[in-house]
C-alpha cells in the first residue's frame, strides 16, 4: 500500500495570503487527487494532477484559486489562494496505487482563515 | 459533486448493537469503498466491493451492494466506543479513477 506524507498537518492563516501543501508518496503513482473537506462536511474532489499534464478541475473550483504542482511522480502541492474564512478546511491529498484497486490518503492538512 | 447520499446522517446506538448505514449513488460504477474518519482526521479504508460482487465480509464488517438499485449498505456488528466515527461510502467509476463521496454517516456508540 502506498503511504502518503502530507505537510503541514496544519496552519493558521491571515485573509488574503496563500498556503501551499505538499504530498510525498512512497511510490510511484500516476493520479494524485486533492480534496476538501469543510466544517462537518463530506469530501468534496478539487482536482486531479497528473504527472507532465495540467490538473484537471472539479467544477467549482479554478487553478487560480488552488493552483497545483505534480513536478513528477511521487510529489505534489496544491495552493490555496488570496485565502478567506471559507477557506477553512481540511484539505487531503489521495493516491489511487494500481497495485490495489483501493484509494489511499493523507492524514490531512487542517486550516484555518483567520 | 458528491455522488451519492447516505442514511442516516447521524446514529447513536448502544454497545454491542448493530449499526447500519446505507449509501445510494446516481450512475454505473466499477467498485464503491466504505471509508472511516475520526475526529476530522485521516481516512481509514475499511472494505471495497466491485460491481459484479454482492457481499463482502471483512471481520466485523459486512458489506453489501445491490447495482440494480444503486444502492449499497454498511453493518458493522457488535459496535464497540472504538467505532464511533465518521462513516463515508466512496464510488468509482472505473478501476483507476477518482472517487467520489457520499454525505457520510455519523455514528455514536453509547457505553
Amino acid at each position: 500500500s502506498a503511504v502518503i506524507s502530507q505537510k503541514p498537518s496544519r496552519d493558521i492563516c491571515q485573509r488574503g495570503t496563500s498556503l501551499t501543501i505538499q504530498c510525498q508518496v512512497d511510490s510511484q503513482v500516476t493520479m494524485m487527487f486533492w480534496y476538501r473537506q469543510q466544517p462537518g462536511q463530506s469530501l468534496t474532489l478539487i482536482a486531479t494532477a497528473n504527472q507532465g499534464s495540467e490538473a484537471t478541475y472539479e467544477s467549482g473550483f479554478v487553478i487560480d484559486k488552488f493552483p497545483i504542482s505534480r513536478p513528477n511522480l511521487t510529489f505534489s502541492t496544491l495552493t490555496v489562494s488570496n485565502m478567506s474564512p471559507e477557506d477553512s478546511s481540511i484539505y487531503l491529498c489521495s493516491v489511487e496505487d494500481r497495485r490495489s484497486p483501493q484509494s489511499f490518503f493523507g492524514q490531512g492538512t487542517r486550516l484555518t482563515v483567520v | 459533486s458528491q455522488q451519492g447520499e447516505e442514511d442516516p446522517q447521524a446514529l447513536s446506538i448502544q454497545e454491542g448493537e448493530n449499526a447500519t448505514m446505507n449509501c445510494s449513488y446516481k450512475t454505473s460504477i466499477n467498485n464503491l469503498q466504505w471509508y472511516r474518519q475520526n475526529s476530522g482526521r485521516g481516512l481509514v479504508h475499511l472494505i471495497l466491493i466491485r460491481s459484479n460482487e454482492r457481499e463482502k465480509h471483512s471481520g466485523r464488517l459486512r458489506v453489501t451492494l445491490d447495482t440494480s438499485k444503486k444502492s449499497s449498505s454498511l453493518l458493522i456488528t457488535a459496535s464497540r466506543a472504538a467505532d464511533t466515527a465518521s462513516y463515508f461510502c466512496a464510488t468509482a467509476y472505473s478501476s483507476a479513477s477518482k472517487i467520489i463521496f457520499g454525505s457520510g454517516t455519523r455514528l455514536s456508540i453509547r457505553p
